[in-house]
Formats: C-alpha cells, sequence, structure tokens
C-alpha cells in the first residue's frame, strides 16, 4: 500500500515556467516536508507544514513556494525555474516534530529544467 | 559545512562478509542518529536508529554503534546479502533531520 505518494515522477518544464509538484499521504500525519536533492549530494529541507503551520528554511530560495490544503496534500510551486533547481525531489512525512519520530517519504519526482 | 559526512561515496562487499558504513558528525550536541537505506526510484526508509545514551543497537543483521567521543557512528550489515545493495544515508536530527550525502553500497556474488 502505497503511503506517500509523489504525482508526476518525472517532470519537465522550461526555464522561467511555474511548476508544481504534488505530494498526498494515507498516513494521516502532522507535518508533511519538502526535500531537494542534487546529484551525489544530501537531501536538503526546503520548508515543512506541522499541521497549517508553515515553517520555512532559512536557505530555502524565495522562488520555492508550498500549499497545504489540507492534511493529505501538500504542494511545492516554483514560480520561475532555473537550471540550479533540476533536482530530485522529495516528500515526506511524520507523525509529529518532536521525540523519535520517523520520516516516511515518497518515491520523489525527479524534475528536469529545459 | 557539512554537519554530516560520509567519506566514503561507495563501498563494494562480498555476499555474506560484513559491510561496514561510516559517519562522521561535527556537532557533540545532536542526540539522536539515524540510518537510512534508499532503492532506486524509491524513497529513503527509515533502517535503524541510535540515541546518544546508547553505545550500540541491534536489529537483526543491522547494528549502529556510536562512538561519542569521536563523533562517529557506523552501521554493519552482517551477513551482507544482495538485497542488501542501495544508498545508505546517515542522518542526525537536530531540530530538523540532516542528512550525509549517502555511500552506495554494493553487495557482490
Amino acid at each position: 500500500d502505497a503511503m506517500v505518494i509523489q504525482n508526476p515522477r518525472y517532470q519537465v518544464t522550461q526555464f522561467g515556467k511555474p511548476v508544481t509538484l504534488s505530494c498526498s499521504q494515507t498516513l494521516n500525519h502532522n507535518v508533511m516536508y519538502w526535500y531537494q536533492q542534487k546529484s551525489s549530494q544530501a537531501p536538503k529541507l526546503l520548508f515543512h507544514y506541522y499541521d497549517k503551520d508553515f515553517n520555512n528554511e532559512a536557505d530555502t530560495p524565495d522562488n520555492f513556494q508550498s500549499r497545504r490544503p489540507n492534511t493529505s496534500f501538500c504542494f511545492l510551486d516554483i514560480r520561475s525555474p532555473g537550471l540550479g533547481d533540476a533536482a530530485m525531489y522529495l516528500c515526506a512525512t511524520s507523525r509529529d516534530y518532536t521525540g523519535d519520530y520517523e520520516q516516511y517519504f515518497g518515491p520523489g519526482t525527479r524534475l528536469t529544467v529545459t | 559545512d557539512q554537519q554530516v559526512k560520509q567519506n566514503s561515496p561507495s563501498l563494494s562487499v562480498q555476499e555474506g562478509r560484513i559491510s561496514i558504513l561510516n559517519c562522521d558528525y561535527t556537532n557533540s550536541m545532536f542526540d539522536y542518529f539515524l540510518w537510512y537505506k534508499k532503492y532506486p526510484a524509491e524513497g529513503p526508509t527509515f533502517l535503524i536508529s541510535i540515541s546518544s545514551i546508547k553505545d550500540k543497537n541491534e536489529d537483526g543483521r543491522f547494528t549502529v554503534f556510536l562512538n561519542k567521543s569521536a563523533k562517529h557512528l557506523s552501521l554493519h550489515i552482517v551477513p551482507s546479502q544482495p538485497g542488501d545493495s542501495a544508498v545508505y544515508f546517515c542522518a542526525v536530527r537536530d531540530d530538523k533531520i540532516i542528512f550525509g550525502k549517502g555511500t552506495r553500497l554494493h553487495i557482490l556474488p
């Protein structure tokens, strides 16, 4: 059973053309995260939602936005993708943000910018 | 600056032998450490963790060792199996989870 689902799995967009990546979860977890992972690099946290509270990492560019319309769905919007934004984007969830929580990851969306 | 370092990008181990994956961290205040495993075309999955109050945690074939004075942890897999071929990420929990770059483990037949 899929628990964290990301659509699409592969996305191609043009330089400067807005793109939205989607994540949904069936775990009813409070927290949803977006990570960016470039080739041979560590996954880097962009932001997370605790319920409806949005928490942006200090070094996340303004070009990246997120929406969480309900518990199950979270979206990553890239307003004007640049070539440097080509990466794997991973969505993850966790029950909580404190304690010995575990994060559950989706399979990722690989973004190509042409 | 990398706070979590996995200095070996890849490792090849014969099936049946022990695989040892290493990880170093910079901040002695980190108190919770995790290992994630990632297959191609899948997201990382949690494998095993250890709290700083322990120096060893074992789960079946997987054992994580923590050396706080050296700020070093390692994951031992014994015996190694073909299905263990994957990328392994070391991570620490601060106010968020901070990942290393990963080590690609190849189990050779």
